[in-house]
């Protein structure tokens, strides 16, 4: 099996600071995702991923970047941090884009908390 | 466009009792259907998927058959465990992207 790893765990950071997460996944896989999630409000995509150099961007991208220099990481970048953007963002990667079945495999998540 | 509603944001049962959790959608196509769950500090993990009518995947006592005339895909358990507690998403594929309900919490008690 694979995992997926998700760095930091907790990202702490003051408003208007750029502030980056890193997801990094040993399944070898091509589609990437960086979802977040509120409580409530189910779990929103703000970028994805097909390949490497590939950026998709999802519902919620603004005030987002994300980067995909090689297939097995993924980063994403908030470009000035709010305090209305605490939430816990979560990796994915799946070997599509989902529309055929394919099954996401999640990191734990990075919880961003901005004082 | 397409989504997916989870009517209960709640669930609070007592350990032994069945377990129903509602998931309702609406999509343009005939979309893979999932069922992911994520326990406390744990990554969502897929529990069910299926695409096709009224056919009835199951998977660690879970079961949930997807019917395209009422567009459902309820997840059912006939007797619920304290290690069920968690937060349970209905999720459909749609357009190279995954559609989430807003999620249920599952609550066990003894």
């Amino acid at each position: 099996g694979g995992i997926i790893t998700q760095t930091p765990k907790f990202l702490i950071g003051q408003e208007g600071q750029k502030l980056t997460l890193k997801c990094q996944q040993n399944f070898n896989h091509d589609t990437m995702y960086w979802y977040r999630q509120d409580s409530g409000k189910g779990l929103r995509l703000i970028y994805y991923s097909i390949t490497e150099n590939d950026l998709q961007k999802g519902d919620l991208s603004e005030g987002y970047d994300a980067s995909r220099e090689k297939k097995s990481s993924f980063s994403l970048t908030v470009t000035s941090a709010q305090k209305n953007e605490m939430a816990v963002f979560l990796c994915a990667s799946s070997t599509d884009r989902g529309n055929s079945g394919n099954t996401l495999y999640f990191g734990e998540g990075s919880r961003l908390i901005v004082v | 466009g397409d989504s997916v509603t989870q009517t209960e944001g709640l669930v609070t049962l007592t350990e032994g009792l069945p377990v129903m959790l509602n998931c309702t959608y609406q999509s343009t196509y005939s979309p893979f259907l999932f069922w992911y769950v994520q326990h406390l500090n744990e990554a969502p993990k897929l529990l069910l998927k299926s695409f096709t009518d009224n056919k009835r995947p199951e998977h660690q006592g879970f079961h949930a058959t997807l019917h395209k005339s009422s567009s459902s895909f309820h997840l059912q358990k006939s007797s619920a465990q304290l290690s069920d507690s968690a937060l349970y998403y209905c999720a459909l594929s749609s357009n190279y992207q995954l559609i989430w309900g807003s999620g249920t919490k599952l609550i066990i008690k003894p």
